[in-house]
């Protein structure tokens, strides 16, 4: 089957710039999650997905982040505007159920923030 | 304090070497994951664990609920090894939400 996948891989924008990020999940995978990982640090949960609910997003800085997944299938994650604290990278997972114990990643779009 | 901690941040083996990466968490959880994460490259799913033990290959994960405390052991260790080890637990609220440690750097020289 195939995996999480996510586009771009890689994105440079200045400061006070828009940017958006897409996902994929594997198909039938009800539960998506957005993450932000900093260098050298573990991934943090964005936003977490069932269908196209939102079933948790606490740690989503929603003055300048939003996210949907209007169709409960793909999600796009944005980014407006951008600021420096912003570069990481984002990584998209998915599992069947909210109860499902394994996630399955994405390999991530690395955003540079300049 | 972070609910997920590490140690070491940082380990350097030689091939052939039997490797710990220790993990300590401060939450009741539900299960613990050790995932793997190449440079540049997405995130693996190693080991869940609520209790006990398990092996792959030469991979083992522990894991002491009384100490909330977890290890993943590498046997043998080689080259291609070398990547970041992270460990997170699953905690048993209703959206079983992951929290993450901020990851282990191995390097395996040849």
């Amino acid at each position: 089957e195939a995996g999480v996948a996510q586009s771009p891989r890689y994105k440079i924008i200045e400061k006070r710039q828009s940017v958006a990020f897409w996902c994929n999940p594997i198909s039938g995978h009800a539960t998506l999650y957005w993450y932000q990982q900093i260098l050298g640090q573990g991934p943090k949960l964005l936003i977490q997905f069932q269908n196209n609910g939102v079933v948790d997003d606490s740690q989503l800085p929603k003055d300048r982040f939003s996210a949907e997944r209007l169709k409960g299938v793909d999600s796009t994650l944005k980014i407006q505007p951008a600021k420096l604290e912003d570069s990481a990278v984002y990584l998209c997972a998915s599992s069947r159920t909210s109860e499902e114990e394994t996630q399955y990643f994405g390999p991530g779009t690395r955003l540079l923030v300049l | 304090k972070n609910e997920v901690e590490q140690s070491p941040q940082n380990l350097t083996a030689q091939e052939g070497e039997f490797i710990t990466i220790n993990c300590s968490y401060s939450v009741g959880i539900s299960a613990l994951h050790w995932l793997q994460q190449h440079p540049g490259g997405g995130i693996v799913s190693l080991f869940m664990l609520s209790s006990g033990k398990k092996k792959h290959g030469r991979l083992i994960a522990t894991i002491n609920i009384q100490e909330k405390h977890s290890s993943l052991h590498i046997t043998a260790s080689h080259p291609r090894d070398s990547a970041v080890y992270i460990c997170a637990v699953r905690s048993g609220g209703s959206n079983y939400k992951l929290t993450f440690g901020k990851g282990t750097l191995l390097t395996v020289n040849p």
